[in-house]
């Protein structure tokens, strides 16, 4: 069955400091992973996904994702991070051999320390 | 700008009632879905429908079901509203047909509360 785990319930990094949020996955034939941003009493944004290509993929808000097939990862990254991208971050991966479904994380908030 | 909007922020209903949750959006999608998210959890799919009047089970229908008569219109609706249903719901709507790989847009949510 396909599935994505994000690993860390919470990460805490300084202002102005790289960041990285994980995600891992497991599917039985071609990856299609996406990342979304909540902020508080909001809705999902769609931040960025991969489909083919180049494993560096670059979205929005300054924020990129490395695809790694080997380790079966695709973290989030970001060079400096800011204050206001304090959020909950959601992992997906596309089911793309049974229902076509969107299969999401559990989340990981990230808290950015001025 | 894509738009999908819900008809409550916030709902509060008694045990047993039926409550009809609505979600529209703008720009002409396909594919509309349902998910609850609750603390831990993350989002979990409800419903789904890749056209209109056609849906399909997610991974937790029970309690639950749907109504897409228009293709911008995406109803979920309780039965018999139970205090375990007390969650956020949001709405999603993406283009293109079922097997494509576009993103969803997602709504601003109703947080449902069962009294």
């Amino acid at each position: 069955a396909q599935s994505v785990a994000q690993p860390e319930d919470q990460v805490n990094v300084a202002e102005g400091n790289p960041l990285t949020v994980k995600c891992t996955y497991s599917v039985s034939g071609n990856p299609y992973l996406f990342w979304y941003v909540q902020y508080p009493n909001r809705g999902l944004q769609f931040l960025l996904k991969y489909i083919t290509g180049d494993n560096l993929v670059k979205g929005s808000y300054g924020f990129e994702a490395e695809f790694n097939k080997s380790q079966t990862s695709f973290h989030l990254k970001k060079p400096s991070a800011l204050v206001s991208d304090s959020a909950l971050y959601f992992c997906a991966v596309r089911d793309m051999e049974g229902t076509y479904k969107y299969i999401f994380g559990t989340g990981t908030r990230l808290k950015v320390l001025a | 700008d894509v738009k999908v909007t819900q008809s409550s922020r916030y709902l509060v209903k008694r045990t047993g009632e039926k409550v009809f949750l609505e979600c529209v959006q703008d720009m002409d999608h396909e594919n509309m879905f349902w998910y609850r998210q609750d603390p831990g959890l993350g989002l979990r799919l409800i419903y789904f429908s890749y056209d209109v009047k056609m849906k399909e089970k997610g991974d937790i229908p029970e309690g639950y079901s749907v109504s897409r008569e228009k293709k911008e219109r995406f109803s979920l609706i309780l039965e018999s509203a139970s205090t375990n249903q007390t969650s956020m719901y949001l709405c999603a709507s993406s283009w293109g047909t079922s097997a494509s790989y576009n993103e969803q847009f997602f709504g601003p949510g109703t947080r449902l509360t069962v009294l």
